[in-house]
């Protein structure tokens, strides 16, 4: 089946605009996850979403950031008043939840780069 | 709180030669999960290999294989026989047991050389 898809691939704004970002795990995976990849660095954990459950946010930098999961399976992360530090990488992963091998393995997106001008 | 250190910003390996990259991690946990992840110009994570920190043996794929010493807090990845498509970013990664969060290396950027 399809794997986890984002969009758009690229995305170039300028400094003080909203964007959205969107992201389609695979049908079926209840855990969702969105990570940062700024340059140079590793993944930046910042949200997760898990079934109905409330989401952990703890990874958000700033209440400029916000994201949410409709009908448990779409996702879109938010940034407002984008800043140019927001520059990096999202990527998107999706996982059927649970703590095996088969249940817990991350499959991610190709991610979207976020150009902030 | 729980760190992942890779040491090796960059490697480089002969094509059909062996190379192993290095990973540390520093947690106070006992049952935590250990992940060496490959992300590819595509930018798109793959997993590559899992170690349940309880299991002494090192998990092997194919290729790929990993030397776990947990007294030491270390994970590194042997890649044998290197393959052009081998080239990528690989990410070492941490993940207590009980928490959904996955903690990540900055990555060490591997060159297979023909």
């Amino acid at each position: 089946g399809a794997g986890v898809s984002q969009s758009p691939s690229n995305k170039v704004t300028e400094k003080g605009k909203d964007v959205e970002l969107r992201c389609d795990p695979i049908s079926g995976h209840t855990a969702l996850y969105w990570y940062r990849q700024s340059l140079g660095q590793g993944l930046e954990f910042l949200i997760y979403f898990q079934g109905n459950s409330a989401p952990d946010k703890s990874g958000l930098p700033s209440d400029r950031f916000s994201a949410e999961r409709t009908g448990g399976s779409v996702s879109t992360l938010t940034i407002q008043r984008t800043q140019q530090e927001d520059s990096a990488v999202y990527l998107c992963a999706s996982s059927l939840g649970g703590w095996t091998p088969e249940s817990d393995t991350q499959y991610f997106g190709p991610g979207t780069r976020l150009t902030v001008l | 709180a729980q760190t992942v250190t890779q040491s090796q910003p960059e490697m480089s390996v002969q094509e059909a030669e062996t190379v192993t990259l290095s990973c540390t991690y520093d947690t106070s946990e006992s049952d935590y999960y250990l992940f060496w992840y490959k992300q590819p110009p595509s930018r798109q994570m793959i997993l590559v290999i899992r170690q349940e920190a309880y299991k002494q043996q090192n998990a092997t794929e194919n290729r790929f294989s990993v030397n776990f010493q947990k007294a030491a807090k270390s994970f590194s990845l042997k890649i044998s026989d290197s393959q052009l498509g081998d080239a990528a970013m690989y990410f070492c990664a941490y993940r207590r047991y009980g928490d959904d969060k996955i903690i990540f290396g900055k990555g060490t950027r591997l060159h297979i050389l023909p």
